[in-house]
Parts: C-alpha cells; sequence; structure tokens
C-alpha cells in the first residue's frame, strides 16, 4: 500500500517532443505527490508537487495531471529540451510521514 | 539561500576505518533527513530527524549511526562498513515533517567501501 509504481523506465523523446512519465499509487491517505529532477552527480531537485484536490498544475514547460478515482498522475513536459535529460522520480507522501519515491525514468532528449 | 551542503563529496573506506559525513543547511528548516541511493534506484531513507530529536529510523543497521548537533547540521558516523554499503549518500532538508513533500537534496557523498 505504500508503494508508488511509476513507468516507463526509460524514456526517449526528441527535441521539442512531450514526455509523459506515469505514477500510480494504492495509499488514498497520502496527501501530497510531488515529482523530482535528478541530474547525474546531483541530489533530486523539487520539480513540482500537486494535493489531490487539484486535477492539473502547470509551471512552465512541465504539468501534472492528477487523476484521484483512478490513484494516477503523471508529468508532461511539453517541448522537450536536450536540458531535460535527467531521472525523474514520482513520489507521495502524507502529512509528517516520510516521501514514498517511484522507481525512476531516465529521460533523454535528442537534438 | 536555498542550499543544502555536503562534506566530502567522495570518500573511500575500507572495511575497518570509521569516517563521517556533514550535512548543513541555513534555511531554518528543522527537518533534516539521510538517505541512501544505489545507481539506477530511488533514494532509500535511512533517518529522519525533527527539531533535532530522531524521529524516523528505517531499521538502519548500526554501523550507520546519526548526529544532529544543531538545528543546521547533521551528521552520519560510519564505522565497520560493508563493501554492500557503497552508495551515495544524500542529506535533505524541510520547513518541518509536515512540508516532507517539499525537500531540499544536497549534492550528496559518493562512499566507496573497499
Amino acid at each position: 500500500q505504500q508503494q508508488v509504481k511509476q513507468s516507463p523506465q526509460s524514456l526517449i523523446v526528441q527535441k521539442g517532443g512531450i514526455s509523459i512519465i506515469n505514477c500510480a499509487y494504492e495509499n488514498t491517505a497520502f496527501d501530497y505527490f510531488p515529482w523530482y529532477q535528478q541530474f547525474p552527480g546531483k541530489g533530486p531537485a523539487l520539480l513540482i508537487a500537486i494535493r489531490p484536490d487539484v486535477s492539473e498544475k502547470k509551471e512552465g514547460r512541465f504539468t501534472i495531471s492528477f487523476n484521484k478515482s483512478a490513484k494516477q498522475f503523471s508529468l508532461h513536459i511539453m517541448d522537450s529540451q536536450p536540458g531535460d535529460s535527467a531521472t525523474y522520480f514520482c513520489a507521495a507522501s502524507r502529512d509528517t510521514d516520510k516521501l514514498i519515491f517511484g522507481t525512476g525514468t531516465r529521460l533523454q532528449v535528442f537534438p | 539561500d536555498t542550499e543544502v551542503t555536503q562534506t566530502p563529496k567522495h570518500l573511500v573506506m575500507g572495511m575497518t576505518n570509521k569516517k563521517s559525513l556533514k550535512c548543513e543547511q541555513h534555511m531554518g528548516h528543522r527537518a533534516m533527513y539521510w538517505y541512501k541511493q544505489k545507481a539506477k534506484k530511488p533514494p532509500e531513507l535511512m533517518f529522519v530527524y525533527s527539531y533535532e530529536k530522531l524521529s524516523i529510523n528505517e531499521s538502519v543497521p548500526s554501523r550507520f549511526s546519526p548526529e544532529c548537533p544543531n538545528s543546521s547540521l547533521l551528521n552520519l558516523h560510519l564505522h565497520a562498513l560493508q563493501p554492500e554499503d557503497s552508495a551515495l549518500y544524500l542529506c535533505a532538508s524541510s520547513q518541518g515533517r509536515q512540508n516532507a513533500y517539499e525537500q531540499y537534496f544536497g549534492p550528496g557523498t559518493r562512499l566507496t567501501v573497499t
């Protein structure tokens, strides 16, 4: 119940394309769903986060779509750029509880 | 200043050594975390400190010993480690445990145990 499932494991997208990463969870007590971006040799950095009472949140080229009934959420990266090449982790948390990370998606954007 | 700093960047230690990892933040955050990350895996939570008190220990072996000397500093003392402990050790902080979703991570210490 504490797991967050993430797919795909890796993703190759051409520059200018849309990158889509999907996550699913079981625990309906989760109340925050953040996405973290990690470049090689760096720690993860918070990219964008959403609460379950919101169906979509957009920040620049990054959009989270949230489907509460399906217990799924996804990250869309519009106009993907080579600089977006990184590993992306979805996550879930509940109040004062810990972050539960998904397994990660390695995104490569080719020019 | 939204930076979490970690020292050293790299550490190579033998199985009988004692070493320490250090983490510092000056954001006034009251929750601090240690994670272990293996290659191509997500960070794995080890310890959580809230207001300088240990609040979560994820059943980590006693060869890892955390310490929070003050609200800005977090140490991880290492002793008699095994080769399988080689990993990237990440420190993170958040405003409080209620903001656990919004953590600021340091760059990590790359640990190799020989």
